[in-house]
């Protein structure tokens, strides 16, 4: 059945390693989106695709980096020049970037950096 | 600076009354609202959204308020259920793009 995935949903990295989360869909939606959670905040969007070979920076960009050279996968990459990159990290994905298009989230990754 | 605010952290509710969750904006720009219901450690799944050429938008036990003039919305939930308790955020976004603004949550305790 479709649906967002995210792996793993626990990560624990030392500091000053790069790591990359993953997300895939099989809904066939055009958008895809990464948030991040901390602690008694919202989500906060890192970077947004609105279609393969696009993305666009979020709020909070800095020390992440995307790729989407498929459809179907949206990988982010939380690098060393993340200042505070302990959070629980949230992928989704809508059928267009239209506003009225619900965003649809996977289950999300909590990553530890110790 | 917070354009989504959920000014109560937290709201306790006995089970059958009605929940109401508020939410605040100050982006005029914003035109489409949305809410999201989270569990502890999973995604936030869709609840209910509302344009804002509407004041009202009702799907079953949930009904989204917006009043423009006051920048404000609420989400009631009749009757309130155990199964209720959560975390709800409340969402904006501006121009017909997707980039949603969230707020920061409100824990819903539905108690027996």
């Amino acid at each position: 059945d479709g649906g967002i995935t995210q792996s793993p949903k626990y990560l624990f990295r030392k500091e000053g390693q790069n790591v990359t989360l993953s997300c895939e869909q099989n809904l066939n939606h055009d958008a895809m989106y990464w948030y991040r959670q901390d602690p008694g905040q919202g989500l906060r969007l890192i970077y947004y695709s609105q279609i393969v070979n696009d993305f666009q920076k979020g709020d909070i960009a800095e020390g992440y980096s995307v790729s989407r050279e498929k459809k179907e996968s949206f990988p982010l990459t939380v690098t060393s020049a993340q200042k505070n990159p302990t959070a629980f990290y949230l992928c989704a994905s809508s059928l267009t970037s239209g506003s009225t298009d619900t965003q649809y989230f996977g289950p999300g990754t909590r990553l530890t950096v110790l | 600076d917070q354009q989504v605010k959920q000014n109560s952290p937290s709201l306790s509710v006995q089970e059958g009354r009605i929940s109401i969750l508020n939410c605040d904006y100050t982006n005029s720009m914003f035109d489409y609202f949305l809410w999201y219901k989270k569990y502890p450690a999973e995604g936030p799944t869709f609840l209910i959204s509302i344009s804002s050429i509407k004041d009202k938008n009702e799907d079953g036990r949930f009904t989204v308020f917006l009043n423009k003039s006051a920048k404000h919305l609420s989400l009631h939930i009749v009757p309130s259920q155990p199964g209720d308790s959560a975390v709800y955020f409340c969402a904006a976004s501006a121009g017909g793009g997707n980039k949603l603004t969230f707020g920061t949550g409100t824990q819903l305790k539905v108690e027996l």
